[in-house]
């Protein structure tokens, strides 16, 4: 089975912290994902990266930055925290055009 | 015009009914299409795959219309259980071939 691991389920941080959401594939996917989804607003696309070291920006890249040294493990970062990052943030990894797999999820709460 | 498109609902069905949800998308390149479900505060999960033939698992019936591209998915004997969101997903061709998400349209079964 593939598995999607996101290190953490909910995580509570300040306003201004620096935030890392970690995500590891173990099936040798070369497409990631970093979504978040709010209510009503559906999954918006944050950054894909398509191999090591490869992304693309998505819908709302702002505020964020993400890093792919290996091709197991997707990277979120979160430069300066602020209360409107607080949300759901998903993970998924797939082959390219083939269906993607999610992590169970990052409930984030910027205080 | 979004790339992907689904009527949010909610579908308020009695259990029993069928129930029949369609998806538009913009991108004549795409070549992938999915269905996934996604149960409140989870992650979305892979349903099924839509193939040009149109296919069937059980009690869901999907299919495909390139020439007007667009999805359905329809659902026979609707469920408690059904209860979820439904997300339309469409590859976005090219040599990345990144997924795209619609915003997913809500079914509540009622009994």
């Amino acid at each position: 089975d593939v598995k999607v691991t996101q290190s953490s389920r909910y995580l509570v941080k300040r306003t201004g912290e620096k935030v890392f959401l970690e995500c590891v594939q173990d099936m040798d996917h070369e497409n990631m994902f970093w979504y978040r989804q709010d209510p009503g607003l559906g999954l918006r696309l944050i950054y894909f990266s398509y191999d090591v070291k490869m992304k693309e920006k998505g819908d709302i890249p702002e505020g964020y930055s993400v890093s792919r040294e290996k091709k197991e493990r997707f990277s979120l970062i979160l430069e300066s925290a602020s209360t409107n990052q607080t949300s759901m943030y998903l993970c998924a990894s797939s082959f390219p055009g083939q269906a993607a797999f999610f992590g169970q999820g990052t409930r984030l709460t910027v205080v | 015009r979004k790339e992907v498109e689904q009527d949010p609902g909610p579908f308020n069905v009695p259990e029993g009914a069928t129930v029949a949800f369609n998806c538009t998308y913009s991108n004549s390149a795409s070549q992938s299409f999915f269905w996934y479900r996604q149960d409140c505060r989870k992650e979305p999960k892979l349903l099924m795959s839509v193939y040009s033939s149109g296919n069937e698992d059980g009690r869901f019936t999907a299919q495909l219309n390139r020439a007007s591209q667009y999805i359905s998915l329809l659902i026979r004997d609707s469920k408690l259980s059904d209860s979820a969101t439904y997300l339309c997903v469409v590859s976005a061709g090219g040599a990345t071939n990144k997924l795209i998400f619609g915003t997913g349209t809500l079914l509540a079964v009622q009994p």
